[in-house]
């Protein structure tokens, strides 16, 4: 059973355009739901995180929107890159239960 | 610092054979965790460790073993290696306040 949900699979946005990844989980007990990046042939890097009492956090141009009551949650680009091109997981995490949990994935291509 | 270590970076085993997968951190962290990556799966916990003398299971335990003698080292164990095992290998730590976490760059593994 997938504790963490994300959509789309693949992705292919114009630069300059807005990526949206989206994630849904289940559990009301995760306290931390953090977005990774991974190039190919590398180890994810963290990008950015938020906790479940944050509705929204930004920095630069990554912005997680967090709504609580949809238990769902997102990862928007602004301003779109080629640089940008990777693979992006989102993940959760219970602190009492130290186990994350991770998306399935999003493959992202910017096209220039 | 060399943050997350891992080796080697590609293995090739016969089905039956054992091997251990080396990973190192110099960041002090108290958390450790191994995880597997196969397409369209995502990242899946295998094990994790809070500390020295203590780990537990993750998602996919079964035929991996785990020992954390160090703070710094958490090598994974493949006890007798099946063509199901072939995935590529990723060790993070982080620290348990945060939780944020840093990928080494990776084990690909092939079991023939």
């Amino acid at each position: 059973q997938q504790q963490v949900k994300q959509s789309p699979q693949s992705l292919i946005v114009q630069k300059g355009g807005i990526s949206i990844i989206n994630c849904a989980y289940e559990n009301t007990a995760f306290d931390y739901f953090p977005w990774y990046q991974q190039f190919p042939g590398k180890g994810p890097a963290l990008l950015i995180a938020i906790r479940p009492d944050v509705s929204e956090k930004k920095e630069g141009r990554f912005t997680i929107s967090f709504n609580k009551s949809a238990k769902q949650f997102s990862l928007h680009i602004m301003d779109s890159q080629p640089g940008d091109s990777a693979t992006y997981f989102c993940a959760a995490i219970t602190f009492t239960g130290n186990q994350f949990y991770f998306g399935t994935g999003t493959s992202l291509t910017v096209i220039p | 610092n060399a943050g997350v270590t891992q080796t080697p970076k590609f293995q090739v085993l016969k089905t039956g054979q054992s091997m251990t997968l080396q990973c190192a951190q110099d960041m002090n962290h108290e958390y450790m965790s191994w995880y597997r990556q196969d397409p369209g799966m995502g990242l899946r916990l295998i094990h994790y460790s809070v500390g020295a003398g203590i780990t537990d299971q993750g998602e996919v335990p079964n035929g991996y073993n785990v020992s954390r003698s160090t703070t710094e080292d958490f090598p994974l164990r493949l006890l007798s290696a099946a063509p199901s095992q072939t995935s590529v290998y990723f060790c993070a730590s982080s620290n348990l306040i945060s939780y944020e976490q840093y990928f080494g760059p990776g084990t690909r593994l092939t079991v023939t």
